[in-house]
């Protein structure tokens, strides 16, 4: 159980353009969903968190404009990347949390590449 | 808000061996601690976890210690093998409900047969 998917797992697109990144909790409800991205060799960085049906929480840095996240229902949370250029080329993994228990259950990341 | 510190950057043992990595946390109200296990281009996979008001958990081979006064705590890995090696973090919840998790840098671990 505890299974998280994301789509697309990999995503090339030009300079400019928009991308959706889609996360959902296949077998439980996420009242919580985290999004990171991890560049080459480096660690996960926290971008936001977001709690179903309320406006997403962005750490420090992180442009909201910029990285639009959308959590309407207790098992689907989307990242959009707004006019996408190439130094937001990184790996962006989501995570979701189970109300009231401490672990976050992890998808498999989305390789984003932005020419 | 919170930041963790972990290290040794890289790690290399033989077969066998025991490992260990130490991480520390800036924020005394963090209460919960996993660590996680990510193999190259994969998704990190929870290896074990321990909660502020405990002090040690073990899980076959691995186990964790935390030290709160301190503000660190250690994985600790006997009898390595091969299939041990990847990137390990370990992490820390921060944020206003303490649900976020905040990660060390990582340590590669490399197990030589």
């Amino acid at each position: 159980g505890a299974v998280v998917s994301q789509h697309p797992s990999r995503v090339i697109c030009k300079s400019g353009t928009s991308v959706k990144i889609e996360c959902r909790s296949l077998d439980f409800q996420a009242t919580t969903m985290f999004w990171y991205r991890q560049f080459p060799k480096q660690s996960l960085m926290l971008m936001a968190t977001s709690n179903e049906g309320s406006k997403a929480t962005y750490e420090q840095g992180v442009e909201k404009d910029k990285f639009l996240i959308n959590h309407a229902s207790l098992t689907l949370s989307t990242l959009t990347v707004t006019s996408a250029h190439p130094e937001d080329s990184s790996f962006y993994i989501c995570s979701a949390r189970i109300g009231g228990f401490d672990t976050q259950y992890f998808g498999p990341g989305t390789r984003l590449t932005v020419l | 808000g919170e930041n963790v510190e972990q290290h040794p950057s890289t790690l290399s043992v033989q077969e066998g061996d025991s490992a260990v990595i130490k991480c520390t946390y800036s924020d005394s109200a963090s209460n919960y601690f996993p660590w996680y296990k990510q193999e190259l281009g994969k998704r990190p996979q929870l290896i074990i976890d321990i909660r502020s008001n405990v002090g040690e958990k073990k899980d076959q081979r691995i186990a964790v210690t935390l030290n709160k006064t301190a503000k660190h705590f250690s994985l600790h890995i006997t009898e390595t093998q091969p299939e041990d090696s990847a990137v390990y973090f370990c992490a820390a919840t921060a944020g206003e409900a303490g649900t976020a998790l905040i990660f060390g840098k990582g340590t590669t671990l490399s197990v030589s047969s």
